[in-house]
């Protein structure tokens, strides 16, 4: 089955301690991307990669690191978690745009919902 | 930057009854697409329908349908025959057309309840 997945589901944390939550595809997708979703601010984009090695800051990338060693894998890394960081955080995961797939969907995973006090 | 707009934070509609969520966007793009998104209390997000903005036909899946007025640069939602798992955060968001280009700008969500 086609899929993202992320891990943990939930996670409760104390300010400074540093995080690492996961995000894997199974869909062989060069591109993949991460956001944090905020009541009555929808989702906004953190960090993306489009490929092994590429990866790029998004809209709301403070305090936040991303790594793509694997092609497969897209983990988001909190070095010092903070109280704002508190959110839902989604990975999402699309292949290459062109010819019919030009206007395809991305795949989300299940979120994680991450509180930090 | 892309700004996408939902002024209605929620909305309420009884079982059968149809209702309509409205969006609008901000651009100076002429290739786009734009997307309406269903988050249920799962919170899984679910492409619930897409149109592209050089498409004048509306996209319409089943119940769904959008009025995607490009000079306007709104794009509604239109929910027909509302069941009761219809309840949940509805999201539209936008993406630009270039190939390389896959971030989504996304509204702030409209909760949609049905009453039974």
């Amino acid at each position: 089955e086609a899929q993202v997945t992320q891990n943990p589901r939930y996670l409760i944390t104390v300010t400074g301690k540093k995080l690492t939550v996961t995000c894997s595809q199974n869909m062989n997708h060069e591109y993949m991307s991460w956001y944090r979703q905020d009541p009555g601010l929808g989702l906004r984009q953190i960090y993306y990669s489009m490929n092994v090695e590429v990866t790029d800051k998004g809209d709301v990338p403070e305090g936040y690191k991303v790594s793509r060693k694997e092609k497969r894998n897209f983990p988001l890394i909190l070095e010092s978690p903070s109280p704002n960081q508190t959110s839902l955080y989604f990975c999402a995961s699309r292949g290459l745009a062109g010819g019919p797939n030009r206007g395809g969907e991305q795949y989300f995973g299940p979120g994680t919902r991450l509180t930090v006090t | 930057a892309q700004t996408v707009t939902q002024s209605q934070p929620e909305m309420s509609v009884q079982e059968a009854e149809t209702v309509t969520l409205s969006c609008t966007y901000d651009t100076s793009e002429s290739d786009y697409y734009l997307f309406w998104y269903k988050q249920p209390p799962s919170r899984q997000m679910i492409l619930v329908i897409r149109q592209e903005a050089y498409k004048q036909q509306n996209a319409t899946e089943n119940r769904f349908s959008v009025n995607f007025q490009k000079a306007a640069k709104s794009f509604s939602l239109k929910i027909s025959d509302s069941q009761l798992g219809d309840a949940a955060m509805y999201f539209c968001a936008y993406r630009r057309g270039y190939a390389n280009d896959y971030k989504l700008s996304f509204g702030a969500g409209t909760t949609v309840t049905v009453r039974a």
